[in-house]
This record gives structure tokens, sequence and C-alpha cells, in this order.
């Protein structure tokens, strides 16, 4: 079954500076797709950024983006120049047939 | 385009009841996915639904369903509540079952 690990529970960094959140999982699959969500403290949950397992090619999106490593099925989110409103839960999801999403990580971003 | 909507936002009911959420998908997306959502468990999926077909079962009891209608409007039923079920429910609807999913404002359901 497909599982999605994501090892930092909560996690504070100084506002513009860059932090890193870890993420892996396990399928043996070799189609998916996995994404970034975040969810700030008025819940709505957003998509920030997604990448397809058979791209070689990290995704980005302005300050977000991630380093994919299939072999190893790592999927970190890299938040540059973080700012008070990347404060947020943030959660790893794996999707094939089925979406599985990991337990989150609580970031604070300190003024 | 209108976003996910969720209704009701927030609802109060006691042990034994049961309850009826709806969810309304973003116009042209026919996957329709629920999850409970609360401190200690994290985000658990209960069930997906895709052009009125339930396609995927999380694992939870028979007292939790669901449905689509063919306008892709989902609604999830919970019977016999107990206190337990209090939670945040989210539902997220997508174009297809490999895109990503876009989230509803979710529906706070309180258990007395």
């Amino acid at each position: 079954a497909q599982t999605v690990t994501q090892s930092q529970p909560e996690m504070s960094v100084q506002e513009a500076e860059t932090v890193t959140l870890s993420c892996t999982y396990d399928t043996s699959e070799n189609n998916y797709y996995l994404f970034w969500y975040k969810q700030p403290p008025s819940r709505q949950m957003i998509l920030v950024i997604r990448q397809e397992a058979y791209k070689q090619q990290n995704a980005t999106e302005n300050r977000f983006s991630v380093n994919f490593q299939k072999a190893a099925k790592s999927f970190s989110l890299k938040i540059s120049d973080s700012q008070l409103g990347d404060t947020a839960m943030y959660f790893c999801a794996f999707r094939d047939d089925k979406i599985i999403f990991g337990k989150g990580t609580r970031l604070h971003i300190l003024p | 385009k209108a976003g996910v909507t969720q209704t009701p936002r927030y609802l109060i009911k006691t042990r034994g009841q049961q309850v009826t959420l709806s969810c309304s998908p973003i116009s042209g997306h026919r996957s329709v996915s629920w999850y409970q959502q609360t401190p200690g468990q994290g985000l658990q999926f209960l069930f997906e639904y895709f052009s009125e077909t339930q396609r995927n079962k999380g694992n939870f009891p028979g007292r939790f369903s669901g449905r689509q209608f063919s306008n892709s409007r989902s609604e999830m039923n919970v019977s016999t509540l107990e206190l337990g079920d209090s939670a945040l429910y989210l539902c997220a609807s997508s174009r297809d079952r490999t895109n990503e999913q876009f989230f509803g404002p979710g529906t706070r359901l309180t258990v007395l």
C-alpha cells in the first residue's frame, strides 16, 4: 500500500529565510502525481505545486520549488524568501488511483 | 470560475442523530472526494466519486456513506453520530482522477 511520510511535524523559520519541507512516499507504481498543499489558519486548503512522476524536471511556482528524487521516493518542498503569509500547515500528497496525504508539517514564519 | 462550495459550514448535532453534508464541485469537475480532518488523525480519505460512481473508499465504518448526482454535486451522510465524528469534513473536486484537487472550505461538525 502506498504511504506518504512527512517527518517534520512542526518547523519555524525567520521571515526571508529559505525552508525545506521533506516528504517521502512508498509505491510500486511508475506513473503517479505528487502535490504539495497549503492549509493556512483560515482552513481553506490550496494547491501549492504539482509534479508528474514521468517528468524529470523539478516543478517550480514562483518562490516554491520541489526536489523530486524518483529513485529515492523523495519529494521535498523549498520555500525561498519566506513570507509571513506562508505560515500554514503543509501537506504532501501522492496520487495514482487513490490520493494519499501525509500528516502535514506546521510551518511558522517568524517576523 | 466559482470554487468548491460546501454547505452547511457549521453544524451541531447530538449523538445518535444523522447528518447530510453537501458539496458542489467546480464546474466541469467530475471527481469529488471527501476527507475527515481531525487534530489527532490528520486528513483521512473517506471516499471518491466519479461520474456518479464510487471509485474508492477509505477505511471508515458503514455509517459513512455518500453519493454523487448527475450534475456532479455530492452528498455525504453520517448516521448514528458518535462523539468521535466531530471533525472538519472537506470536499475536493478535480477535473478527472489524475489531476490536482481543489478543496472547499469544509463543514465543521460538532457532535455533543
